[in-house]
């Protein structure tokens, strides 16, 4: 089946640990995001990577990090200078080259406690 | 920034009957656009799009209006069925300004049966 998983489904971790979570695609997409996701808000961007080895920050990119180091994945790492990491996390793909539709991966909802 | 809006946060609707759900957009420049449906706890589904040249689009059930002259979208659900109930997103994205789009707060809608 191809498609974007996120792993793992749940995630807890104290305040002040780093935390990173898994985002795989085999759609041979070039484009991969990561959203953050909080009640009654829309989807924020936080990073997005166009190309390999590439990587642009979003809206909120601070206490975030990311890595592309190859095609098929996109981790994002959460970091204890995030204020406010709690929130359902969402990585997307797009084929990219001028062709915008992205798919979504099922979520990872983080709770940092 | 962009700012991309939902008329109402709340739709109900019986069973078999339409819904429409709106959006309005503030940036002229925007070109294409997407409606998502996400199911509580699980990462947004892509609906339709429709792009800045076209004023209607018709899929399964569903159609999208897009009225340039006020900057508003809506989606239109025919014969509404229980498995409609979500949360819908409209998105939308500037091809000249990258490949960040901007996505509304969300519409949840509660079909009655």
């Amino acid at each position: 089946d191809g498609g974007i998983t996120q792993s793992p489904k749940y995630l807890f971790r104290k305040e002040g640990q780093n935390v990173t979570l898994s985002c795989e695609q085999n759609l041979n997409h070039d484009a991969m995001y990561w959203y953050r996701q909080d009640p009654g808000q829309g989807l924020r961007l936080i990073y997005y990577s166009q190309i390999v080895n590439d990587f642009q920050k979003g809206d909120i990119a601070e206490g975030y990090s990311v890595s592309r180091e190859k095609k098929e994945s996109f981790p994002l790492t959460v970091t204890s200078a995030q204020k406010n990491p709690t929130a359902f996390y969402l990585c997307a793909s797009s084929i990219g080259r001028g062709k915008y539709e992205q798919y979504f991966g099922p979520g990872t909802r983080l709770t940092v406690t | 920034g962009e700012s991309v809006g939902l008329h109402l946060p709340t739709l109900s609707v019986q069973e078999g009957d339409n819904s429409i759900i709106n959006c309005a957009y503030s940036n002229s420049a925007s070109d294409y656009f997407i409606w998502y449906k996400q199911e509580s706890g699980k990462g947004p589904q892509f609906i339709i799009d429709i792009r800045s040249n076209m004023d209607k689009r018709q899929g399964q059930r569903v159609t999208v209006l897009l009225n340039k002259t006020v900057k508003h979208l809506s989606l239109q659900i025919a014969a509404t069925q229980p498995g409609d109930s979500a949360v819908y997103f409209c998105a939308e994205i500037t091809s000249n300004t990258g490949n960040q789009f901007y996505f509304g707060t969300g519409t949840s809608l509660t079909v009655i049966p």
